[in-house]
């Protein structure tokens, strides 16, 4: 089973600052099998990368991902409001499916 | 449009069972592996149980081995788990997502209901 461990665990920032969120996997992720989801206080999670890299539909271009092997980030350029809520990585390459413990993203 | 729709979650004294449901619609949901994902109480995400869209593969996370079982109707366009010697630690709010399949093995979640929460107390 593939460990994966998110840091921070808290981000606090103000709007319009960046953010890097960072996930490390206790083994290789094949093929980058790496995706990252958002969520918000009594809502579902929602996909926002997947491979890595790929934005999911809909979802705006602050967003970016990035990383291969054991090391991977997820990127928000400048974060608006809404985007203040708690970030989950998850390696899909096999079962089990895992995530991460979260990292939130608060407002400073 | 796809929506997940799950329902039959309430409080269950520990030992006893549940048996949830997730309603599929706005896409063709036997072409899809559909899964379970729990959160417990301010915690993070667990993957749960998986199916194939024909039924024939299926997956437990070890947590939950011997006790859930997962179904699925394609007829109706319906996702079911069926949860047995319930535990205290059980408790959490269930979800169901849909897979995209990348490959046979690999499924990342592209779309997920709303969630239903089992408690388990006495």
């Amino acid at each position: 089973e593939i460990v994966l461990t998110q840091s921070p665990g808290t981000l606090s920032l103000s709007p319009g600052e960046r953010a890097t969120l960072s996930c490390r996997a206790s083994q290789s992720v094949g093929s980058s099998y790496l995706a990252w989801y958002q969520q918000k206080p009594g809502q579902a999670p929602r996909l926002l990368i997947y491979a890595a890299s790929s934005r999911a539909t809909g979802i705006p271009d602050r967003f970016s991902g990035s990383g291969s092997g054991t090391d991977f980030s997820l990127s928000i350029s400048r974060l608006e409001p809404e985007d203040f809520a708690v970030y989950y990585c998850q390696h899909y390459g096999n079962s089990p499916w895992t995530f991460g413990q979260g990292t939130k993203v608060e407002i400073k | 449009e796809v929506q997940l729709v799950e329902s039959g979650g309430g409080l269950v004294q520990p030992g006893g069972s549940l048996r949830l449901s997730c309603a599929a619609s706005g896409f063709t949901f036997s072409s899809y592996r559909m899964n379970w994902v729990r959160q417990a109480p301010g915690k993070g995400l667990e993957w749960v149980s998986s199916i194939g869209g024909g039924t024939n593969v299926i997956y437990y996370a070890d947590s939950v081995k011997g006790r859930f079982t997962i179904t699925r109707d394609n007829a109706k366009n319906s996702l079911y788990l069926q949860m047995n010697s319930l535990r205290d630690e059980d408790t959490a709010v269930y979800y169901c997502a849909r897979g995209f399949r990348v490959t046979d093995q690999a499924y990342y979640f592209d779309y997920w209901g709303q969630g239903t929460l089992v408690a388990v107390s006495s």
